[in-house]
């Protein structure tokens, strides 16, 4: 089944305690990114690449880092989580980089961080 | 630079009446735009999308956006609501790569 899978889907840490949140897609699409969900405020996009080796800032990228060594895997990477950190986050795909390809969407990670 | 807002915040429907959810958008170049629906504790799903071909684009469930180039508009209508069209709805734009500008959504409310 074509899909994007995240993991963990929910996860509770403390401030400073490194984490990682995974995305693999299996779809071998190019584009990957990253958004970030808040009440309110819609989704906001923190980083993405549009191949390997090849990734940038989004709108709210602060506090956050990214890789993409595989054409499958775009972790997300926070260094020194932080409370404003907490949120719904979001990691997406698409077969191109071009403004009408359709991105498809993983399933969501909640972090909340204390 | 793009933009996109949603002019309501919640939208109140009776199950089998019409639904209207407004969308207003800002682009510098001709736009890609789409409709994403999110049901409570889920992911985001493609509506439709609209990509300079027809104007009136038909999406899955039954719902239909057009495009207004003059009025940067693009509306999302249902001709008749059912039960499990309650969700949130996101507006969203992209003007280059693929860059999403998403709207802050419209949560639809649907009452028997």
């Amino acid at each position: 089944e074509a899909q994007v899978t995240q993991n963990p889907r929910y996860l509770i840490t403390v401030t400073g305690k490194k984490l990682t949140v995974t995305c693999s897609q299996n779809m071998n699409h190019e584009y990957m990114s990253w958004y970030r969900q808040d009440p309110g405020l819609g989704l906001r996009q923190i980083y993405y690449s549009m191949n390997v080796e090849v990734t940038d800032k989004g709108d709210v990228p602060e506090g956050y880092k990214v890789s993409r060594k595989e054409k499958r895997n775009f972790p997300l990477i926070l260094e020194s989580p932080s409370p404003n950190q907490t949120s719904l986050y979001f990691c997406a795909s698409s077969l191109l980089s071009g403004s009408a390809d359709t991105q498809y969407f993983g399933p969501g990670t909640r972090l909340t961080v204390l | 630079a793009q933009s996109v807002t949603q002019l309501d915040s919640h939208v109140s429907v009776s199950e089998g009446t019409p639904v209207l959810l407004r969308c207003n958008y800002s682009s510098s170049y001709s736009p890609s735009l789409f409709w994403y629906v999110q049901h409570p504790n889920k992911g985001l799903q493609l509506l439709l999308k609209y990509t300079s071909a027809a104007t009136l684009v038909k999406g899955i469930n039954g719902f239909e956006a057009e495009f207004k180039k003059s009025e940067t508009s693009f509306h999302l209508t249902k001709p008749s609501a059912h039960m499990s069209d309650a969700a949130e709805y996101f507006c969203v734009v992209s003007e280059r790569y693929s860059t999403l500008t998403f709207g802050k959504g419209t949560m639809l409310l649907v009452s028997p």
